[in-house]
């Protein structure tokens, strides 16, 4: 079945440090990719995506990859903040008839120090 | 425009009963998913459905069921509540049953004394 693997946390950077999260996945077919980010005592909000090979996602300086031949979609950030600080989740969906499933890795808890 | 909308906020029950939680989707989205978030991990898949139909469901055991009502809204079922049932829940929308992206709602809290 599919899966997501992320690299395991914590992850503590200083202020306008050069982030990099691992993700990589397996599943059948041709997935589309996410990352999500979670603040404390909130829900998910869709941070970028994509959808096909080589497709770049990118969304407030982060981005992310579709990388089909490692199967990979490392999320990246030149410079972070304060205020990135949250948990980054990784996550594909098969589409089709299992499109309303995604799949999540378990999460990568960034802190970001001034 | 409103976004996803989830009841209650938090909710403590004890071993053995029942709970509800209610799922509201953004306007106009006719397919809902629910998770289960235990602490540390991602979320879990626990159904999907769609104009009142399962579409899908995750490896969670008969104690946990759902339905949509006919305005799209939708209840997660769960009985004879278990410690390990404590998790956030959270609810997720999206246009279509065929559309990958989803929309998620903030979550209720449970937890299970």
């Amino acid at each position: 079945g599919d899966s997501v693997t992320q690299m395991e946390g914590p992850v503590t950077l200083s202020e306008e440090a050069f982030l990099t999260i691992n993700c990589t996945y397996t599943a059948t077919g041709y997935p589309s990719l996410f990352w999500y980010v979670q603040y404390p005592g909130e829900g998910l909000q869709l941070l970028l995506k994509a959808t096909k090979a080589d497709d770049k996602g990118s969304n407030k300086g982060f981005e992310a990859t579709y990388r089909k031949e490692t199967t990979s979609f490392h999320l990246e950030k030149g410079s972070v903040q304060v205020s990135d600080s949250a948990v980054y989740f990784c996550a594909l969906s098969s589409g089709g008839t299992n499109a309303g499933k995604s799949t999540f890795g378990d999460g990568t808890t960034l802190t970001v120090k001034p | 425009d409103a976004g996803v909308t989830q009841s209650p906020t938090h909710l403590i029950k004890t071993r053995g009963q029942h709970v509800t939680l209610r799922c509201s989707p953004i306007s106009g989205h006719k397919s809902v998913s629910w998770y289960q978030q235990v602490l540390g991990q991602g979320p879990q898949f626990i159904f999907q459905y769609y104009e009142k139909e399962e579409r899908g469901r995750g490896n969670f055991p008969d104690r946990f069921s759902a339905r949509q009502f006919p305005n799209y809204s939708s209840e997660l079922n769960v009985n004879a509540l278990l410690l390990g049932d404590s998790a956030l829940y959270l609810c997720a929308s999206s246009p279509s049953w065929s559309y990958n992206e989803q929309f998620f709602g903030p979550g209720t809290r449970l937890t299970v004394l």
